[in-house]
């Protein structure tokens, strides 16, 4: 078993859909959770940081966190054309590991 | 707002050639990252600075690889020779310390013919 299974999609969903993206990892040793943006040929942009079970909450996005499932997720309100992008899960503790990514379009 | 700056932005080289990245992280961040990240992939750790003291280069294939951060601000990732299978995305990362969010520069494309 991977340390963290992300689907790869792509995940198609029209303009204005609550998007929801999740990771699951089976080191209960992680200590922190990260989301990343990633748009073609360009560099992972940081969209939330979390240390902690819960929600956290940031504009449009919502990070939830589940350590007793470990399983995290990433809800995107009111979507875009804009957050069509590749979405990433890192999950830390001494070393970061990184999900391979979920492709999503949003269509118009 | 402060970026981590990256150059060249593409790269094609032939095989067997050298090759070299840069890396210029946010002022004040003392941990920086070498990723490379293949299509259709997560980014990879190659190797881990803190300052200038390398702390994590398992996974750098260091007969080829190489990778210095001199005076503890920029680095510079080398590739001799470089292979057919070294084409990817080479990413510079930093964070304030061990444990903090990292911040990605824009990458290097390379492609080794």
């Amino acid at each position: 078993q991977k340390e963290v299974e992300q689907d790869p999609g792509p995940l198609s969903v029209p303009e204005g859909a609550i998007v929801s993206l999740n990771c699951t990892y089976s080191n209960s040793a992680f200590q922190y959770f990260m989301w990343y943006r990633q748009y073609s040929r360009k560099g992972p942009e940081l969209l939330m940081y979390t240390y902690s079970s819960g929600n956290k909450e940031d504009g449009r996005f919502t990070a939830q966190v589940d350590k007793s499932s470990k399983y995290i997720s990433l809800f995107i309100r009111d979507s875009q054309p804009s957050d069509s992008a590749t979405y990433l899960c890192a999950l830390g503790d001494d070393k970061i590991i990184f999900g391979k990514g979920t492709r999503l379009h949003i269509l118009p | 707002e402060a970026e981590v700056a990256q150059s060249p932005r593409y790269k094609i080289t032939e095989k067997s050639q050298a090759v070299a990245f840069w890396c210029d992280p946010i002022s004040g961040h003392a941990t920086l990252y070498w990723y490379r990240q293949i299509l259709g992939q997560g980014p990879e750790l190659l190797v881990q600075f803190q300052d200038e003291s390398v702390v994590d280069d398992s996974q750098l294939p260091k007969d080829r690889f190489s990778a210095e951060r001199l005076k503890g601000v920029d680095s510079t990732l080398k590739i001799q020779p470089a292979e057919l299978g070294d084409s990817a995305m080479y990413l510079c990362a930093s964070s304030l310390s061990e444990r903090h969010e990292q911040y990605f520069g824009p990458g290097t494309r390379l492609t080794v013919t």
